[in-house]
Formats: C-alpha cells, structure tokens, sequence
C-alpha cells in the first residue's frame, strides 16, 4: 500500500532561517504531489501543488521540490516567521481522474522569535 | 475556506446511535469527499463523491454511509456510532487543479 513520511514531528528554528521540511513515498508513483498547512482547529489549506516532470515550484517565500527518482518532496520556507508555525502536510493524488489525495501525517513547524 | 460549510461544528453522541454529519458548499464541485484524522494518522478518506447520486468508498469506509442527493450537499452518515469513531471529521471539495479544500472540521464524540 502506499506510504507517506513526514520528516520528524517537529521541527524548531530561529525566526529568518530556512525551514525545510521533508516528504518520502513508497509503492507509488504521483502524478501530483502537494503541501498543504494546516492551523490548529481548522482544516488544512492549499499551498502547492508540484507535478512530476517539474523540479521545481515557488510561490512567495515557498519551494517546493519534486525527486521522483528519490520519492521526495521538500517543502522550503524561506525567512521563516512565527506567522509560518502550523503544521505542514504532504499529500499525494491517486485515483486519476477522481482526485483523492492520500496524506502524510504532517510536520509542525515552530519558528521561534 | 472556499465555501464549504461543516455541521455540526462539535457532537458528542453515544454508542449505538446513528450519527449524520452535513457538508454543504456553495462553489458547484462536482467531487467532495469526506475525510478523518486522528493522530498518528493523519487525513484518510472515507468516502467520496463524484457527481449527484455516485459515490464510492475510500480507504476507511467501513462503519460509514454517505449520500449526495444535490450537488451542493454530501451527507455523511455513522451507522451506529462507536468509540473509534471519535475523530475530526473534513470535508473537502476538489478543484479545477486537483487542489482540495477543506471545510472547517466537525469534532466528534463517541462516548
């Protein structure tokens, strides 16, 4: 079946500093593959979607990489904010046609003052 | 959050009990899906929606019906509700991108 890995369940840095965050696969091969951020208490958020012939994404501070031959995906934000602390969640689209996305189960960031 | 309306927002409800939990979106997706999360193991989906009347299952189905009698309303039922079916329960409707988003949550529990 497949499997998604996030990197660690938290990850702390100092406020100005490149988070980068990290999301392996196995046993599948995406087409698509996405970030989303999640707050607590509410539902997640669309960040990014990256497809497989691209190697790269940005948006704003966000960038996003695609290595199909390593099956992973790393999420960068660049001059990191307290603003940026949530939890970061990697998903991948199977079922074609159907959309249905199969999540990892999420990185929190903390960006400390 | 794009439209998507989740009630209720929070259930506690017994064991035993049939449990209804509504979404409702005002964006004419055709594909909403229904989702869980608990930790340790992030989002999965329990059913989904193709269109009014089509649906099919997901990978935690089981213990869960749903219905789409109109475009913008996908129901999603709990037979007779058990305690491993407290969670957080999302919503979510799926772009033109194959981007999802997500309603707002309906925590749920199962005493």
């Amino acid at each position: 079946s497949q499997k998604i890995e996030q990197n660690s369940e938290a990850l702390n840095i100092q406020e100005g500093k490149t988070a980068t965050l990290t999301c392996n696969y196995t046993n599948y091969s995406p087409a698509y593959l996405q970030w989303y951020r999640q707050d607590p208490g509410r539902g997640p958020v669309f960040l990014l979607l990256i497809r497989e012939n691209e190697k790269e994404k940005r948006k704003e501070r966000l960038k996003v990489t695609f290595d199909t031959t390593l099956k992973q995906s790393l999420f960068h934000i660049t001059a990191s904010q307290p603003a940026d602390s949530a939890t970061y969640l990697c998903a991948l689209v199977y079922g074609g046609a159907t959309n249905k996305l199969i999540f990892g189960t999420g990185t929190l960031l903390a960006v400390q003052p | 959050d794009a439209g998507i309306t989740q009630s209720p927002r929070h259930k506690v409800t017994e064991t035993g009990t049939p449990v209804t939990l509504r979404c409702h979106q005002t964006e004419n997706h055709r594909y909403m899906y229904w989702y869980r999360q608990d930790p340790g193991h992030g989002l999965r989906l329990i059913h989904y929606s193709y269109g009014v009347k089509d649906t099919d299952k997901g990978e935690v189905s089981d213990g869960y019906s749903v219905s789409r009698s109109k475009t913008e309303d996908f129901l999603l039922t709990l037979e007779s509700a058990t305690s491993s079916q407290t969670s957080v329960y999302f919503c979510a409707i799926g772009g033109q991108g194959f981007e999802a988003f997500f309603g707002q949550g309906t925590r749920l529990t199962v005493v």
